[in-house]
């Protein structure tokens, strides 16, 4: 099983939809973290989360709202998608105690029509 | 504010040829710098990473050592396979402490194809 799950793989929606990205993480970590990925601009971070009360825009977090309902769970919400919002995302994870590098999920290709 | 910039590609090598992405920063403090690397249709898995200048990071054939004084952190291998194509990406983290604490500020991704 992978340590960070990410549901769901594909998505396809309409302008102006609610969308909501799942991630669950089997590695006990404290922090998580989405963001997305598009041709040639490289990863960029939407929010993160130290732990389950503390939430953290990123660098792009207009248009976006997350949720960290437990440790292990972080969900992306775009509360009414726009065709720019076309990406690739990704959640990560760290842990602090562990001082390791963030732990990626698969990713979340979300296609807004 | 902080920022990587890498080689854009993409790179074409044939088998066995010696790889180098380079790959240069701007960060306030002391960050960790990192080399990570996706493959086709997977999430990005960490090849390598440096947290203190001159720190050399290798894994599976690859190095990168952390230049301070020039702010770089290039990707070598000495003699690359058709399964290193893969899209590589620099990264670093402003937080001396390895784990990406506010998260990662990366590099636009470096398209490596390795032909037989």
């Amino acid at each position: 099983d992978a340590d960070v799950t990410q549901t769901p793989r594909n998505r396809i929606t309409k302008t102006g939809k609610r969308i909501m990205l799942e991630c669950s993480q089997t590695k006990g970590h404290d922090r998580m973290y989405w963001y997305r990925q598009d041709p040639g601009l490289g990863l960029r971070l939407i929010y993160y989360s130290f732990d389950v009360k503390d939430i953290n825009k990123g660098e792009i977090s207009d248009g976006y709202s997350v949720s960290r309902q437990a440790q292990a769970k972080f969900s992306l919400s775009l509360e009414s998608a726009i065709p720019n919002q076309t990406a690739l995302y990704f959640c990560a994870t760290s842990d602090l105690v562990s001082n390791q590098p963030q732990h990626f999920g698969d990713g979340t290709r979300l296609s807004i029509l | 504010g902080n920022s990587v910039t890498q080689m854009e590609g993409p790179v074409t090598l044939s088998e066995e040829a010696f790889l180098t992405i380079n790959c240069t920063y701007t960060a306030t403090g002391y960050p960790s710098l990192f080399w990570y690397v996706q493959y086709p249709g997977e999430g990005l898995q960490l090849l390598l990473k440096a947290t203190k200048a001159d720190d050399k990071g290798s894994n599976k054939g690859f190095e990168a050592t952390y230049r301070k004084e020039t702010t770089s952190f290039h990707l070598e291998k000495g003699s690359v396979q058709v399964s290193d194509s893969a899209v590589y990406f620099c990264a670093l983290s402003d937080q001396d402490s390895g784990g990406g604490a506010d998260g990662l500020t990366f590099g636009k991704g470096t398209h490596l194809i390795i032909q037989p």
